[in-house]
């Protein structure tokens, strides 16, 4: 199916486990994104990629890897799960025109509970 | 000052109602502006760009003003399924332009 996809869409994990979100696009965007989103703070920055093996931090991108061997998979990975990693995660692509993005697309989130 | 902000809401207005949401963004040099709409537990999706010149889909309405650096959103005849929350989304110019920066969102109930 064309879009952005994500798995899992609910997770639940135990504190100082190893868990990885995945994010799959079909679209060949440049560009993707991972957001968190909790009440009170809207949609978060994590990390983006700019295209395959370019990544770099956004806002909060403290306790989260990532990566992009591949132009439309870019996982996150929490390497040691924290309860204040509890939040709905949403992967997102844009495309690049005229050197401004586009608007981004987003995936269907993924629920992640740390107990 | 926040880069992006809006009114939290919640806007609570009756069935064919017309309200308007405002969003003020702190960067003069940003380039694009959206809005996306957000139902409950889902993704956001984009409802409109915001072009200079204003436009109009249906019963909505963007507009821009640059020099006072807000966009709005008019719905006009509102319906109970126009319900949700309204992201204000802009992406700056120059470095960064990758970037989509989400204002936190209007909630928007309409009620029968």
């Amino acid at each position: 199916d064309a879009g952005i996809t994500q798995s899992p869409r609910y997770k639940i994990t135990e504190t100082g486990r190893q868990v990885t979100l995945m994010c799959h696009q079909t679209w060949s965007h440049s560009y993707m994104f991972w957001y968190r989103q909790d009440l009170g703070h809207g949609l978060r920055l994590i990390y983006y990629s700019a295209a395959a093996d370019i990544t770099d931090k956004g806002e909060v991108p403290d306790g989260y890897v990532v990566s992009r061997s591949k132009t439309e998979n870019f996982p996150l990975t929490l390497e040691s799960a924290t309860r204040s990693q509890t939040s709905v995660y949403f992967c997102a692509s844009s495309e690049r025109d005229r050197g401004v993005n586009t608007e981004a697309f987003f995936g269907q989130g993924t629920r992640l509970t740390v107990v | 000052r926040k880069e992006v902000e809006q009114d939290p809401g919640p806007f609570n207005v009756p069935e064919g109602a017309t309200v308007a949401f405002n969003c003020t963004y702190s960067n003069s040099a940003s380039q694009s502006f959206f809005w996306y709409r957000q139902d409950c537990r889902k993704e956001p999706k984009l409802l409109m760009s915001v072009y200079s010149s204003g436009n109009e889909d249906g019963r909505f309405t963007a507009q821009l003003n640059r020099a006072s650096q807000y966009i709005s959103l008019l719905i006009r005849d509102s319906k109970l399924s126009d319900s949700a929350t309204y992201l204000c989304v802009v992406i700056p110019s120059g470095a960064g332009s990758y970037q989509l920066t989400f204002g936190k969102g209007t909630k928007l109930s309409v009620i029968p």
